[in-house]
């Protein structure tokens, strides 16, 4: 199985920081991956696909990078809406395997 | 507009069955991979099981916490897809969401599919 590091599991931010989400995987899974916000008592919103791409109707300040082992999720500004927890998701292989979650927090 | 709407979470006895459906609208459900994802309480995601297509003959996976356990299927016709659940341990007490996956990747001519629309979930709580 893939495992998954993401870091931190919290952070404490203002609005208007940039704040970066860390993945990490425990073999390269090529651009496999995909970054997504949960919201309490909601479904899960996916962000970013293929590590880099933006999904449709997401705002431009979410953006992805990496590849192999390494993934990166940035908030360029972060704003009011965007607290919540994220998460990345394999699909590389299965088990298909998600990051244990980072919960962005107003500071 | 994509909509999928999960149903049949309750209480349910250790040991018992319950089985959950989600109706699929506003897309071509037979062309995609279908998953059921679950989050226990206060816990992250967790992937429980996925169903290819027709074209990939409706192939599954599971996770290994619910495999022999757990069945996923679909009804193409109904726009439809089922998670079948016995042996229920308090282990499996989640909200379970039913997810629709796309091509989000290809590698060597062969796609990759990642999860791009969820449903509002199901609670399942396992509990004498």
């Amino acid at each position: 199985d893939i495992q998954m590091t993401q870091s931190p599991s919290s952070l404490s931010a203002s609005v208007g920081d940039r704040v970066t989400i860390t993945c990490r995987t425990s073999q390269g899974i090529r651009n496999d991956l995909g970054w997504y916000q949960q919201k309490p008592g909601k479904a899960p919103k996916r962000l970013i696909y293929a590590a880099s791409s933006l999904q449709s109707g997401v705002p431009s300040r979410f953006s992805g990078s990496g590849s192999g082992t390494e993934f990166t999720l940035t908030i360029s500004s972060l704003q009011p809406e965007d607290f919540a927890t994220y998460y990345c998701l394999q699909h590389n292989s299965y088990p298909l395997t998600f990051g244990g979650g980072t919960k962005v927090e107003i500071k | 507009e994509v909509q999928l709407v999960e149903s049949g979470g309750g209480l349910v006895q250790p040991g018992g069955s319950l089985r959950l459906s989600c109706a699929a609208s506003g897309f071509t459900f037979s062309d995609h991979y279908m998953d059921w994802v679950r989050q226990a309480p206060g816990k992250g995601l967790e992937w429980v099981a996925r169903t290819r297509n027709r074209v990939k003959r409706y192939t599954t996976e599971y996770a290994a916490s619910v495999t022999g356990r757990f069945t996923i299927s679909r009804d193409d016709a109904k726009n439809s897809l089922h998670l079948q659940m016995n042996s229920l341990d308090s282990d499996d007490t989640a909200v379970y969401y039913c997810a629709r996956s796309t091509v989000s990747t290809t590698h060597n001519n062969i796609d990759y599919y990642g999860m791009d629309a969820w449903g509002q979930g199901t609670t399942v709580t396992v509990s004498s």
